[in-house]
């Protein structure tokens, strides 16, 4: 199994302003998930961090609104820049083991 | 990437009422995984399925992969108060990124 931690665990923030959600998980790991769930819908994976290289974006997310930082093979943190209303949501962070995917409790994100 | 559509959407039930939530997609899935999702909570692994007609049980959970691979089943037998969350079916690719269906919020009754 794997045990992630997220900080913030919630934020309400301004618009305009940035956010930096932090993961950390119990062991190493070569690649680190990035989700996010809006509110009573599905997730959808913003990009895939690796240990040393640049992350991978899916459509429709690009990195200069969600820069992502991977320092290490255990760390990854997620910013979401030049915030809207439109980005709450919840924002969790996974890794995959044995072909089962763990789950970070989430930061829940208010954008006023 | 693989799609898959999910239905229902919602689901109310009786307690000790079955229920059952299904996947489907228009071209051949290499694995279906499922999920659950307590309402707070974040998604919590149940099963992986990768072989065609495969069914797998997890005491009143019942899982299914089609004979095709196009789609997929879960079933619960006689619902519990426990059992109220969020189903997601997701296949997982090759980089072992996840692709959700969209979910069944599944409420019981008492």
């Amino acid at each position: 199994s794997a045990v992630i931690s997220q900080k913030p665990s919630r934020d309400i923030c301004q618009r305009g302003t940035s956010l930096t959600i932090q993961c950390q998980v119990d062991s190493q790991v070569t690649m680190m998930f990035w989700y996010r769930q809006q509110p009573g819908q599905s997730l959808t994976l913003i990009a895939t961090a690796n240990q040393g290289s640049e992350a991978t974006y899916e459509s429709g997310f690009v990195i200069d609104k969600f820069p992502i930082s991977r320092p290490n093979l255990t760390f990854s943190t997620l910013t979401v820049s030049n915030m809207s209303p439109e980005d709450s949501s919840i924002y969790l962070c996974s890794v995959s083991r044995d072909n089962e995917q763990f789950f970070g409790p989430g930061t829940r994100l208010t954008v006023l | 990437g693989q799609q898959v559509m999910q239905i229902p959407q919602y689901q109310h039930v009786q307690e000790g009422e079955d229920f059952t939530t299904y996947c489907n997609s228009s071209t051949t899935l290499s694995n279906i995984q499922w999920y659950k999702q307590r309402p707070g909570g974040h998604p919590v692994f149940l099963i992986q399925l990768v072989k065609s007609g495969e069914v797998k049980k997890q005491k009143r959970l019942t899982f299914q992969f089609g004979e095709a691979k196009k789609n997929s089943s879960l079933h619960i037998t006689a619902t519990q108060t426990t059992d109220v969350g969020t189903y997601f079916c997701a296949v997982s690719g090759s980089a072992r990124q996840l692709t959700f269906g969209s979910g069944t919020q599944l409420t019981v009754l008492p």
